[in-house]
């Protein structure tokens, strides 16, 4: 069965901190990971995804995440917040559609 | 913003009562995917359409069921809503192709069941 896991439902950070969010996957096959985030009042929007290659996987907004298989993770990272960053992320694994619990992002000013 | 939009933005139905809940998919897509978000949690999967067909469904009752139109707009349908199916509910729309499939999320339907 395919699932993943985030670590911390909440996550608050200074302003210019460095934000990491923890995701685990669990997949027997080779999995497609994502990271998505919902803004207050919007719809999610993919921050981005890892499939094949490279495992640092680039994405929107200044974040990024990299895949390890041998810790089955796939952690979001961002070097400094911005209190623009405020908001849930999820990640998830597109095998079966599945999305994480979420992790509230808090950025203090 | 996506070219996603959901119809209506929030509704109020009591116990027992059926709900249609519509979305219009991005230009140029031709799958829809529905997901269920309860208060603090992440979206579950309801089901996927692609050409009109039934693609994939998670782990939900037969009550919960969709339609999928030549033009590639969607509606879910619950019947006999329970109190546990208040939540917000998502459509993303997407091309269906060999790889990842990127989905285009809707602002969603916040059902209220009293």
């Amino acid at each position: 069965a395919q699932s993943v896991t985030q670590l911390g439902s909440h996550v608050s950070v200074s302003e210019g901190a460095l934000v990491l969010l923890r995701c685990n996957y669990s997949s027997s096959v080779p999995p497609y990971l994502f990271w998505y985030v919902q803004y207050p009042n919007q719809g999610l929007q993919l921050l981005l995804k890892y499939t094949t290659g490279a495992t640092l996987v680039k994405g929107i907004n200044g974040f990024e995440a990299e895949f390890k298989k041998s810790e089955t993770s796939f952690h979001l990272t961002k070097p400094s917040a911005h209190m623009s960053d405020a908001a849930e992320y999820f990640c998830g694994n597109t095998g079966k559609l599945i999305f994480g619990q979420g992790t509230t992002l808090q950025v203090k000013p | 913003e996506t070219g996603v939009t959901q119809s209506p933005t929030h509704l109020i139905k009591t116990r027992g009562q059926q709900v249609t809940l519509r979305c219009s998919s991005q230009s140029g897509h031709n799958t829809v995917s529905w997901y269920q978000q309860a208060l603090g949690q992440g979206p579950q999967f309801i089901f996927q359409y692609y050409r009109e067909e039934e693609n994939g469904r998670g782990n939900f009752p037969p009550r919960f069921s969709g339609l999928q139109f030549p033009n590639y707009s969607s509606e879910l349908n619950v019947n006999a809503l329970e109190l546990d199916d208040s939540a917000l509910y998502l459509c993303a729309s997407s091309t269906r192709g060999t790889g990842f499939e990127k989905l285009f999320f809707g602002s969603g339907t916040q059902l209220s069941v009293l």
